[in-house]
């Protein structure tokens, strides 16, 4: 079966453009959750989405916004990129009721 | 916000011998407690977890502590390998509940295995 997949792999953005990061949870997966990983540090959380509605928020600001699909895939959008939001960018997928949470590779962001 | 605070920053260990993670937390009742390990370029992946009823598991070389009272759990890896060679991550997992499913991640552990 196929893990959480992500995409793209990498992304070069500059300063003020916006960007769309995709994730496809693991078959039969409805939860998402998104996360930010800044180089040496671990993930802090962003996002949680079920069944298409939003159930947590981290502590990012309003330029950070995400979906859930009918099919369960997700997206992060980022707008008016700044150079702080370059980190990679991880989703995690899981199902009760073990709620053990998978995640993809990630997607690297680059912001110049 | 809640905090993880996970020691050493980096640790090397000859192979053979034991590795050591610990991390500590405050003052809130979590589900459980798992340990994360992370290759460069790839996302954490689910090494072991525990439940806060429970003083140690083990599986296979891997084995987690637990100190509900002094709010303190840590990772040992036994006979540590080079491909051991990762950053490990405890995390905090609050219990179940909508909206709650968030992971607390520490900052990390850079753990070397040296022949």
């Amino acid at each position: 079966d196929a893990g959480v997949t992500q995409s793209p792999t990498h992304l070069i953005k500059t300063r003020g453009q916006h960007v769309t990061l995709r994730c496809s949870p693991i078959s039969g997966h409805k939860s998402v959750s998104w996360y930010q990983q800044v180089l040496g540090q671990g993930p802090q959380f962003i996002f949680q989405y079920y069944e298409k509605e939003e159930r947590g928020r981290g502590n990012f600001p309003d330029r950070f916004s995400a979906r859930q699909f009918p099919n369960y895939s997700s997206e992060l959008n980022v707008n008016a990129l700044l150079l702080g939001d370059s980190a990679l960018y991880l989703c995690a997928s899981w199902v009760g009721p073990e709620n053990i949470q998978y995640f993809g590779a990630g997607t690297r962001l680059s912001v110049l | 916000q809640q905090q993880v605070k996970q020691s050493p920053q980096s640790l090397i260990v000859q192979k053979g011998g034991i590795s050591i993670i610990n991390c500590a937390y405050e003052n809130t009742a979590f589900d459980y407690f798992p340990w994360y390990q992370q290759f460069p370029g790839k996302g954490p992946a689910l090494l072991i977890a525990i439940r806060p009823d429970v003083s140690e598991k083990k599986e296979g070389r891997f084995t987690i502590s637990f100190n509900k009272s002094a709010k303190q759990f840590s990772l040992h890896i036994m006979d540590s390998q080079p491909g051991d060679s990762a950053t490990y991550f405890c995390a905090l997992y609050p219990p179940r509940g909508f909206g709650n499913e968030k992971l607390t991640f520490g900052t990390g552990t850079r753990l070397t295995i040296i022949p």
